[in-house]
């Protein structure tokens, strides 16, 4: 079963304009990690966070956590028409032996040039 | 290589035959993880290989599926009396060490049963 949530579903912006992509997840984690997915095939690991982090930049990324309302968002600035995508993030329990990934159900991206 | 290599990239297969699905993952990877990705969710966990051993495969959904890597490397996803409801993108994904934090991807084998 899948843990997060995505939140949009979908998203559909001008390039030039910041994209906000919320998850929430259910259970106590080790890290949340946001990774991206072109035609529906592999996915590229774009950041991660960890539990005791509330906030990270990378680039053009921003991704911020609320561990206390188990949640994130990933700000993806001056976007891209190449930034169309859709993306996942995914949270790596805390628990012993919790190495797997669970991802939520993800947001599509798109940027209309 | 330098990625994750999995084969075949496309598989259509009728329903009720035996399918092998291939995941080479990037050298010196000890953690192997394959997922299934239906169309529009994302990816669910299927079963965790640590070196050789399955550390975890409480992601199977029945014993119609198995996965093998005798060496430690390469891994065998099979799907036995295959079924519609099969279909799916099956991924793989490795990283250095079950610790690690980053898994990195192949580009996935899409299953059709038809």
């Amino acid at each position: 079963s899948q843990q997060g949530e995505e939140d949009p579903q979908a998203l559909s912006i001008q390039e030039g304009e910041n994209a906000t992509m919320n998850c929430s997840y259910k259970t106590s984690i080790n890290n949340l990690q946001w990774y991206r997915q072109n035609s529906g095939r592999g996915l590229v690991h774009l950041i991660l966070i960890r539990s005791n982090e509330r906030e990270k930049h990378s680039g053009r990324l921003r991704v911020t956590l609320d561990t206390s309302k188990k949640s994130s968002s990933l700000l993806i600035t001056a976007s891209r028409a190449a930034d169309t995508a859709s993306y996942f993030c995914a949270t790596r329990g805390s628990g012993a032996g919790s190495y797997q990934l669970t991802f939520g159900k993800g947001t599509k991206l798109s940027v209309i040039p | 290589g330098a990625g994750v290599s999995q084969t075949p990239s496309n598989k259509v297969t009728e329903k009720g035959k035996y399918v092998e699905l291939r995941c080479d993952p990037i050298s010196g990877h000890t953690a192997l993880y394959w997922y299934r990705q239906s169309l529009g969710q994302g990816p669910e966990f299927l079963i965790y290989f640590q070196g050789t051993g399955a550390a975890d495969d409480s992601g199977l959904p029945n014993d119609r599926f198995f996965a093998v890597r005798p060496e430690g490397s390469v891994s065998t996803l099979k799907i036995q009396r295959t079924e519609r409801g099969d279909s799916a993108v099956y991924l793989c994904a490795s990283s250095i060490n079950r610790g690690s934090t980053e898994a990195f991807f192949g580009q996935g084998t899409r299953l059709t049963v038809v």
